[in-house]
Order: structure tokens, then sequence, then C-alpha cells
């Protein structure tokens, strides 16, 4: 158990909804980072948010929007979606805002849309 | 921005057989370097890190990683291999943010 957790587990939902993918850090971490792994794509970095502010942005889609809450726990916003958004969505979190330290993983949400 | 190329997609070995997993980076300043594996229906997790200092780091299970900076590799290595290594590793740049390179799927026959 890394102590970083993601809910739902499993998301079903058609094209065109939208949905709210949730995820709770580490106690202590003040970063997380989304990420969306597809077997084409492989695992892609959306965006990172360290205590409460955007810190990095990667592959984040202007459909898709997400923010850190005072709690720090974090949520990512997906809408309009489409088929091929179907992809398991990771979060990660981090003690620091920079790049040297070790990100710790939740067990993800897989996200079918239909 | 950084971008990370891991070399081989699938990899089939035998138990005991020695390991080289290539990983590549490209980024024009002072990078982070991470291995990651995720085993069958787990979440991803660190094997190995470097940050600085001695280009070959020893991280968990037997596994260790040579940072070459002339040739900006990172390769996974690990000397006999056992069953339980089948799973998928990841090699990752923390600069502007943390980038995955896309894996590389390691199954190992008993």
């Amino acid at each position: 158990d890394s102590g970083v957790t993601q809910t739902p587990k499993h998301l079903i939902t058609a094209t065109g909804q939208r949905v709210t993918l949730r995820c709770s850090p580490r106690s202590g971490d003040l970063s997380v980072y989304w990420y969306q792994q597809s077997l084409d794509q492989g695992l892609q970095f959306l965006i990172q948010y360290y205590n409460g502010e955007e810190r990095a942005k990667g592959n984040i889609l202007e459909r898709f929007s997400a923010q850190q809450f005072p709690d720090l726990h974090s949520e990512l916003n997906l809408s309009s979606l489409e088929l091929g958004d179907s992809a398991l969505y990771f979060c990660a979190s981090s003690i620091g805002q920079g790049m040297n330290t070790e990100a710790f993983f939740g067990q993800g949400t897989r996200l079918t849309v239909v | 921005a950084q971008s990370v190329s891991q070399h081989n997609h699938h990899v089939i070995l035998s138990e005991a057989a020695s390991l080289e997993l290539g990983c590549n980076y490209s980024y024009g300043g002072t990078v982070n370097l991470f291995w990651y594996v995720q085993y069958p229906g787990q979440h991803l997790q660190l094997l190995l890190k470097y940050f600085s200092g001695d280009p070959l780091v020893k991280g968990i299970k037997g596994f260790e990683a040579e940072f070459i900076k002339s040739k900006f590799s990172f390769n996974l290595r690990k000397p006999s291999v056992q069953w339980s290594d089948t799973a998928e590793y990841f090699c990752a740049v923390g600069a502007d943010g943390l980038t995955f390179g896309k894996g590389t799927h390691l199954i190992i026959q008993p």
C-alpha cells in the first residue's frame, strides 16, 4: 500500500459525459501528479499541483482540468468524454515540488467510455 | 520539454539470465532519473533513483542502473533475474514534471 488513495477504482460512462476522479495523497505529501496510461500512448504526464498551485503541465487536453484543495486532495475533471479517453488514470504524490523526490502512486482509476 | 525513450517494448528471458533494459532521455539541463516497476495488477513502485554523485546506483531486489551523462542514458541491469521479476518497467526523467518512457514488458520464463 503506497498510501495514495484513488476513487473510484472503476468508472464506466457514455461519450459526451463528465466525470471526476479523486486522489488523496500520502500524509505529509504536498505534490500531486496525474497520469494517463493507455496501451498506445504509455504513461502520459498530465499535470502536477504543489500545495494548491499548479506546478507543471504535461499533455493535458483542454477538456480536462484539475485542482488541489486546501486539504491537499486533488480532483481530475474529464468532460465531453470520447472513446479515446478510456484509460487508466493514476495519481501520485511526493513531499516536494521538485523532481528529486520519490513519487508514490495510487492504484489508479480505470475509465471506460462507451 | 524532456522525453524518454525505452529501447525494448517486450523482453522475454529465462530465469538466471542477465538483464539490461535501455533508457535514453532528452533534456538540456540537470535531470533526476528513476526506474519504476509495475507488477501485474499493482501500482507503480520505485526501483531506484539517481539525483547526483556516484553514477552507478543500486536499488531494491538486486537491480542497479548506470547514469552515463555523455550518452544521455540510464540503463537498468540485474545480473540474474527471477520469475518474480515479471513486470512492466518504466524509466522516468524528473525535470519539468516527471516524464515516463512507454515501458518495457519483461517476462521471465521458469
